[in-house]
């Protein structure tokens, strides 16, 4: 079946560590994107990626990181450096042709806690 | 900047109560309308979208939409709500030449059996 693939859904991390979060598609999407979900926020995007070797800073970028090496994954890191990583993370992806259905899909969410 | 406002950010309704969630979007040109739904652990799905024609959209367990462009509306509408309708719903919206999602803060929906 086709989908999005996130993991771990459950990750704990110690202050200081870098952690890195998982998210493959095998729908053949271009667009990729990560989101944290805050309650009372809605989701806030943190990076967006339109094509392999390419992405772009969302809204709350500080202390991420992310590469797109392949179509297929967009990992993220969260580094030592975001003060307040404790959230529930989505990976999600779309098609961003022109015309065409810009709907976007979404992981079952990565939830990461510090401790 | 564009954003998404949702006009409530809690909801409780009893059964059979009728449902409307405010959803408005910042001007920026020609727009795809999304509702999205994320039901108490599991994960966000689309429950209905707007691209063009009809401004009003029916969408999955009777939710329906209406895109107002002159208003930068995109409400959402239920009928008749059930509990089993107990979830957090989600306005976003993408601005053409653009691809990116917005989305709006949220609504908990809390349905009372």
């Amino acid at each position: 079946d086709g989908g999005i693939t996130q993991s771990p859904k459950y990750l704990f991390r110690k202050e200081g560590q870098n952690v890195t979060l998982s998210c493959e598609q095998n729908l053949n999407h271009d667009a990729m994107y990560w989101y944290r979900q805050d309650p009372g926020q809605g989701l806030r995007l943190i990076y967006y990626s339109q094509i392999v070797n390419d992405f772009q800073k969302g809204d709350i970028a500080e202390g991420y990181s992310v590469s797109r090496e392949k179509k297929e994954s967009f990992p993220l890191t969260v580094t030592s450096a975001q003060k307040n990583p404790t959230a529930f993370y989505l990976c999600a992806s779309s098609t961003d042709r022109p015309g065409m259905n810009t709907e976007a899909f979404f992981g079952q969410g990565t939830r990461l806690t510090v401790v | 900047a564009q954003s998404v406002s949702q006009h409530n950010h809690h909801v409780i309704l009893s059964e059979a109560a009728s449902l409307e969630l405010g959803c408005n979007y910042s001007y920026g040109g020609t727009v795809n309308l999304f509702w999205y739904v994320q039901y108490p652990g599991q994960h966000l799905q689309l429950l209905l979208k707007y691209f063009s024609g009809d401004p009003l959209v029916k969408g999955i367990k009777g939710f329906e939409a209406e895109f107002i462009k002159s208003k930068f509306s995109f409400n959402l509408r239920k009928p008749s709500v059930q509990w089993s309708d107990t979830a957090e719903y989600f306005c976003a919206v993408t601005y053409t030449g653009g691809f990116k999602t917005i989305f709006g803060a949220g609504t908990r929906l809390f349905v009372k059996a």
